[in-house]
């Protein structure tokens, strides 16, 4: 059974910047693309990145100025860094991991099959 | 970057049949995904693609896409499906490869 569990401190200070890891259990984390993805209290999910085990990269355009995903396959974690915090990064921030599907004739479209329970991250001084 | 946009909030009498709905530009390129929310837990995938439900998600959920609307159906609501639901879609605006939710639509179950 495959889990993630994500880490990290739950209190950051603003302008400083926000470092969360993702631990990958029961299965290998190569050969799989990873995903953060993050809430607001009361509000809806917004994604912010993807990292495959290689090493690539794809972040949301609104967040890209300020986010680096890393992998590390020896430890079988990912991890996320949002610099330049605000208090509008305050969120539930979850792991996940993304499924790339190529059908035969249609465009490959994603979804996220597992996550993790969630960390809550605070921005405030 | 696009935009998928649901009903904020849906309701269905206890085993009558509800859909749900997302709608955006994105979806007449590429399938939507459908998560499950139930307060203080982590999203849940029901429904991917054209119409897959993974491994223990009940029949009763099922999946449809016609043009720019993704859509959600569960056919005899039960009252453990009251939680908030989202779809999801994968987007390339430019060069940026990017990964949209929509809004979110609460379903309550009378």
């Amino acid at each position: 059974q495959v889990q993630l569990q994500e880490s990290g401190p739950g209190l950051v200070k603003p302008s400083e910047t926000l470092s969360l890891a993702c631990s990958v259990s029961g299965d290998s984390i190569s050969y799989s693309f990873w995903s953060w993805i993050r809430q607001p209290a009361g509000k809806g999910l917004e994604w912010i990145g993807r990292i495959f085990s290689s090493g690539n990269t794809n972040y949301s355009p609104s967040l890209k100025s300020r986010v680096t995903m890393s992998i590390d396959t020896s430890k079988n974690q990912f991890s996320l860094k949002l610099n330049s915090v605000t208090a509008a990064d305050t969120a539930v921030y979850y792991c996940a991991r993304l499924i790339a599907v190529v059908p035969a004739d249609i465009p490959e479209y994603w979804y996220f099959d597992l996550w993790g329970r969630g960390t809550l991250v605070i921005v405030s001084s | 970057s696009s935009e998928l946009t649901q009903d904020p909030a849906v309701s269905v009498a206890l085993g009558q049949t509800v859909r749900i709905t997302c709608q955006g530009d994105i979806l007449r390129s590429y399938y939507a995904s459908w998560y499950q929310q139930k307060p203080g837990q982590a999203p849940v995938v029901v429904i991917h693609g054209k119409n897959n439900r993974p491994a223990g998600i009940p029949d009763r959920f099922s999946g449809s896409s016609s043009g720019n609307t993704a859509s959600l159906t569960i056919t005899g609501a039960q009252a453990e499906d009251e939680a908030d639901y989202y779809c999801n879609s994968r987007d390339i605006s430019g060069n940026h490869v990017d990964s949209v939710f929509g809004g979110g639509t609460k379903l309550t179950v009378l």
